[in-house]
């Protein structure tokens, strides 16, 4: 059964660093993988979507990177700001599962 | 138009009340899901409608009851509920099902408490 980890559970970073999120997976047999943030008591919102036979995604400051075969995804962010605070989760799609990581609260300090 | 949209954003309800939970899509996708999150921890997949049949089910407690009348609403008709069925219940779609590794929208959700 997939199990997904995410490191860290939380991070705390002053405004314009930049930061990497770690998401790592048991069973490379994915179809995709996807990023998303969650506002405290909101829906989720899709930020990348990394297809199976890719290797990254870039939108704006963000871009994700896939390595199936070591089991691992990183969600970079360039130059974080006040707003970038949320809770960060990844989730793999795989033979009709979508099991989601535990999430990364970032917190990005004015 | 991304939007999923959901119905009501909260409800509360006593263990012996029906009540049901809406969504909708007009984004012309074929696959629905719904998702329960408890507090601090991530979603769970509930069930998928795939083009209106229900293609998986999560082994959900028969008091939960999805229902796909058309390929745009998604309903999750709620019977004897208990309290630890409290959470945010998500509605989600794609344009085809989870095999097909396409992008899913979420709605807001539906925060249910149970009395």
């Amino acid at each position: 059964k997939q199990e997904v980890t995410q490191i860290p559970a939380a991070l705390s970073v002053p405004e314009g660093e930049n930061l990497v999120l770690n998401c790592s997976f048991t069973d490379s047999a994915i179809y995709n993988l996807q990023w998303f943030r969650q506002d405290p008591g909101k829906g989720l919102t899709s930020l990348l979507l990394i297809q199976s036979s890719q290797r990254e995604q870039t939108s704006g400051r963000l871009n994700a990177s896939l390595d199936k075969s070591s089991g691992r995804s990183t969600l970079y962010i360039a130059a974080s700001q006040p707003g970038d605070s949320a809770t960060y989760l990844c989730a793999v799609i795989d033979n009709n599962d979508m099991r989601f990581g535990a999430g990364t609260r970032l917190t990005v300090k004015p | 138009d991304t939007e999923v949209t959901q119905t009501p954003k909260h409800l509360v309800m006593g263990m012996t009340n029906k009540k049901s939970l809406k969504c909708e899509q007009h984004m012309g996708h074929r696959a629905m899901y719904w998702y329960k999150q408890k507090a601090k921890k991530p979603p769970e997949l509930m069930f998928v409608y795939s083009y209106e049949k229900l293609s998986i089910n999560e082994s959900v407690p028969s008091r939960f009851s999805p229902e796909c009348p058309n390929s745009s609403l998604l309903n999750l008709h709620l019977h004897a509920l208990q309290p630890e069925d409290s959470a945010l219940y998500l509605c989600a779609s794609s344009q085809d099902g989870l095999s097909g590794g396409l992008e899913q929208y979420f709605g807001p959700g539906t925060r249910l408490t149970v009395t």
